[in-house]
């Protein structure tokens, strides 16, 4: 089956610096890669749109220039959250499109900001 | 706009029984899909199911079942024989429709399942 990796699963980060998480998908190539967050207890929201190539489209509220998205090529999605505070602590997660009705998600990316 | 609603934010089952996750949805689009995800405390999201608008019957997978009530817009998933492997949150989610292009996922706020020996 399709299968997309994130990297890092878990990072811990100091108020003010930068994070990059990696998405990718590793058989197939995703026309377009989706980014959620996930606060606890909560459920999965839709932070981000990106194709390759294209600016990502971002949901109403999520800030363009903290969560940074770039679509390098068709397997790889990266999400750079900037100047990071403890409220942008969260379960960040990717799913990748394969063109047809495939949607895989990514293991995950659980972000601790001191 | 889409709406998913899932109203049951927990559920306990006994092992080997049968439990129903309740899923209703909300869409003007005639085209749409309709999916299932188990979370477990892991955080990955595994795919469990799909049922397509215009699929004529319900969909099946192993344990899994779908009882799609398209009248009632209801997408209820169905776990037979449960197992304790099977406590985890679970969510209903539906794809936006093909005129928007992404095709992004429209989640429910989940249910926690646990079942019990």
């Amino acid at each position: 089956g399709a299968v997309v990796s994130q990297h890092p699963s878990r990072v811990i980060c100091k108020s003010g610096t930068s994070v990059k998480i990696e998405c990718r998908s590793l058989d197939f190539q995703a026309t377009t890669m989706f980014w959620y967050r996930q606060f606890p207890k909560q459920s999965l929201m839709l932070m981000a749109t990106s194709n390759e190539g294209s600016k990502a489209t971002y949901e109403q509220g999520v800030e363009k220039d903290k969560f940074l998205i770039n679509h390098a090529s068709l397997t790889l999605s990266t999400l750079t959250v900037t100047s990071a505070h403890p409220e942008d602590s969260s379960f960040y997660i990717c799913s990748a499109r394969d063109g047809g009705r495939g949607q895989y998600f990514g293991p995950g990316t659980r972000l601790t900001v001191t | 706009a889409q709406k998913i609603t899932q109203t049951q934010p927990g559920m306990f089952v006994q092992e080997k029984e049968a439990v129903t996750l309740d899923c209703t949805y909300d869409t003007s689009d005639p085209s749409y899909g309709l999916f299932w995800y188990k979370q477990p405390s892991s955080g990955e999201m595994i795919f469990l199911i799909y049922q397509g608008s215009y699929d004529q019957q319900n969909a099946t997978e192993g344990r899994y079942s779908l009882n799609f009530q398209k009248a009632r817009k209801s997408a209820n998933l169905v776990i037979s024989a449960s197992q304790l492997g099977d406590s985890a949150m679970y969510f209903c989610a539906m794809r936006e429709p093909s005129d928007t292009g992404r095709r992004a996922l429209t989640f429910g706020s989940g249910t926690r399942l646990q079942v019990q020996p």
